[in-house]
């Protein structure tokens, strides 16, 4: 199972939109829909953001939203607000119960 | 609704083992596979295997093939994580994960510190 591979880091100021890539192979991220998010802050476990590429769990606002095309997926945050800073997480199902999660990426709200 | 109760934090010498639980509640334990997940001191998330908690299958991360098993028990709703042959690049937070709404992780642990030091 190979990391997926993510920027490190991303910016952006309040009210704008940002976009985190996400990018695998054909074993995982291109071979199955099944592509979810994590937002973590500091000393706090990870939270589900976006799951099977695009659907969002109840409770996570609108705001964000995922998608993908071949080998990478992103996932977008509009109208960032001063709460979306916190490291991101993309992971994916690459068969037979094994997943990949990418490095990382800090979004840091200016 | 769903809760994953971890252990509490460990300490340990190189060369050791450390065994990790995860108690499970708010569904029925055997409806769902359990991940376990790590995180190095400001490192990134490390998926480390997953185990179904109906009939015992395992899947590990080939990095650490040979070190770690994974275990159920039913009878108490309860995962477990054991790490052999302990190393200092092995000090991480453990999760346990769960993804009830599709092959994802909706559910965490509180996580559990384990340090490893001489």
């Amino acid at each position: 199972q190979s990391a997926l591979t993510q920027p490190r880091s991303v910016s952006g100021s309040p009210g704008q939109s940002v976009t985190i890539s996400c990018t695998g192979t054909s074993s995982d991220v291109g071979g199955y829909n099944y592509v979810s998010w994590y937002q973590q802050h500091p000393g706090k476990a990870p939270k589900l953001m976006i799951y099977d590429v695009s659907k969002r769990p109840s409770g996570v606002p609108d705001r964000f939203s995922g998608s993908k095309s071949g080998n990478t997926a992103s996932l977008t945050i509009s109208g960032l607000q001063a709460e979306d800073e916190a490291d991101y997480y993309c992971c994916s199902y690459a068969g037979s119960y094994t997943f990949g999660i990418g490095g990382g990426t800090k979004l840091t709200v200016l | 609704q769903v809760q994953l109760v971890q252990s509490g934090a460990e300490v340990k010498k190189p060369g050791a083992s450390v065994k990790v639980s995860c108690k499970a509640s708010g569904y029925t334990f055997t409806s769902y596979g359990i991940s376990w997940v790590r995180q190095a001191p400001g490192q990134g998330l490390e998926w480390m295997g997953w185990i179904s908690a109906y009939n015992g299958n395992t899947n590990y991360a080939q990095k650490l093939q040979g070190r770690v098993t994974m275990t159920t028990d039913t009878s108490t709703s309860t995962a477990y994580m054991e790490l052999r042959s302990l190393r200092s690049d092995d000090t991480a937070v453990y999760y346990c994960a769960l993804g009830e709404l599709s092959l994802n992780f909706d559910y965490w642990g509180q996580g559990t510190l384990v340090t490893v030091s001489s």
